[in-house]
């Protein structure tokens, strides 16, 4: 079973609006990632998050890490629709951090 | 600077055919993974070198598939007695090196189509 799912698996917004989607993990990890995917395209790395981090930013994205709950959100603000893409979490395991797990995605649809 | 780079971008073969799917890496990345994506789905990890050793392979599906890597840069996929179920986006991955720290930055992928 995966070890990151995305919640939901599909958001349509309108320009400018805010995207918000959540990453729920079964396991103790040290790192967090999230990917975007472009259709057709290889995934592009967004941000990086570890395990004693709260909260990271990156121009209009906003990371938030809940240990305890074992979530992690990914926010982006005043959305464009250059941000219509898949947005996947990805995973560490406590026990072994040589290799990520990756969620199933969130698929974002903004339109103009 | 160069990216990833898979080829071939598309490949459609026969049922029973094999296939070898292959992998550039950046430069100077001592670590490379294989993962595969269904339509729509997420991705399922296949295999990580480290340099030219494979400490893990946990994820290969079968015994019809296998990897190598060479010199510490390419690497190939291949899936023998292909099988339509083996149809989907195989991607490729490269960090600097192999921790769950370090960004992993991946190819276009092959879309493998199995008549």
């Amino acid at each position: 079973s995966q070890q990151g799912e995305e919640d939901p698996q599909a958001l349509s917004i309108q320009e400018g609006e805010n995207a918000t989607m959540n990453c729920s993990y079964k396991t103790s990890i040290n790192n967090l990632q999230w990917y975007r995917q472009n259709s057709g395209r290889g995934l592009v790395h967004l941000i990086l998050i570890r395990s004693n981090e709260r909260e990271k930013h990156s121009g209009r994205l906003r990371v938030t890490l809940d240990t305890s709950k074992k979530n992690s959100s990914l926010l982006i603000t005043a959305s464009r629709a250059a941000d219509t893409a898949s947005y996947f979490c990805a995973t560490d395991l406590s026990y072994n951090t040589d290799k990520l797990i990756f969620g199933t995605g969130t698929r974002l649809q903004v339109f103009p | 600077g160069a990216g990833v780079s898979q080829s071939p971008s598309n490949k459609v073969t026969e049922k029973g055919k094999d296939v070898e799917l292959r992998c550039d890496p950046i430069s100077g990345h001592t670590a490379l993974y294989w993962y595969r994506q269904s339509l729509g789905q997420g991705l399922e990890f296949l295999i990580y070198f480290q340099g030219n050793s494979a400490p893990d392979k946990s994820g290969l599906p079968s015994d019809r598939f296998s990897a190598e890597r060479t010199g510490g840069s390419v690497s190939t996929l291949t899936i023998q007695r292909t099988q339509q179920e083996d149809s989907a986006v195989y991607l490729c991955a490269s960090s600097f090196w192999g921790n769950s720290n370090q960004p992993q930055h991946f190819g276009d992928g092959t879309r493998l189509s199995i008549l």
